[in-house]
């Protein structure tokens, strides 16, 4: 069962751009690496997915290392409105792998103006 | 999301009496979910749905059960609620190869 590590919190101003890494080092063969946003009051929301090297999406952009071992969420250009939990979850497919779907304390992200 | 439903979203009960909280989808998802989630915490699976006929447990299903009364819809009971329940519930929904889509939680309070 592959177990994530994420710093508790970061903090980032406006327009900067904030990256966040996952350390998985148990990470198996067909697990893939997932990241949620939650803001206070939400359920999470799906920011991106993958499996190796880069993908990027309209929101953010995920770097993924030959290894696999680690990850990292990049935001470009944050806002006020980024501020919010950031979860990285190692599971089989979109984390829907039900019992291996763990959530962690995730990363705090401050934004200030 | 919209597509997903919790009610109620506030509920504040009385030790030992029964509760439901009540999930429905219009995403046309067979597979549903529920959490639980503590203050400053992660959130962690207590029981899941395949399909209508489909029933498993997570990590922390002891004094929680559910039913999947339809495909849309997935209740979650606590049949004698207990103070150390108190906690921010949330249904998800995902299809078979798709990220998992949650409503707003649900905010149980028992004194």
């Amino acid at each position: 069962l592959a177990k994530t590590t994420q710093p508790i919190s970061m903090d980032s101003y406006e327009g900067q751009e904030v990256n966040i890494t996952c350390s998985h080092n148990n990470i198996a063969t067909n697990d893939y690496i997932t990241w949620y946003q939650q803001f206070p009051s939400q359920g999470p929301r799906f920011i991106i997915q993958g499996y190796k090297t880069k993908v990027t999406n309209e929101v953010a952009s995920l770097f993924i290392p030959a290894d696999r071992k680690s990850s990292t969420l990049s935001l470009p250009r944050v806002s006020l409105s980024d501020t919010a939990v950031y979860y990285c979850l190692v599971g089989d497919d979109y984390g829907g792998a039900t019992n291996k779907l763990i959530f962690g304390t995730g990363t705090l992200l401050a934004v200030q103006p | 999301d919209a597509d997903v439903t919790q009610t109620p979203r506030n509920r504040i009960t009385k030790t030992g009496k029964r509760i439901m909280l009540e999930c429905s989808q219009t995403k046309g998802h067979d597979r549903m979910y529920w959490y639980r989630q503590d203050p400053g915490l992660g959130l962690q699976l207590i029981y899941y749905s395949f399909d209508v006929k489909d029933i498993n447990k997570g990590e922390i299903s002891d004094g929680y059960s559910v039913s999947r009364q339809a495909q849309a819809k997935f209740s979650l009971s606590l049949e004698s609620a207990i103070p150390n329940q108190t906690a921010l519930y949330f249904c998800a929904t995902s299809d078979l190869s798709g990220p998992q889509h949650f409503g707003d939680g649900t905010r149980l309070s028992i004194l």
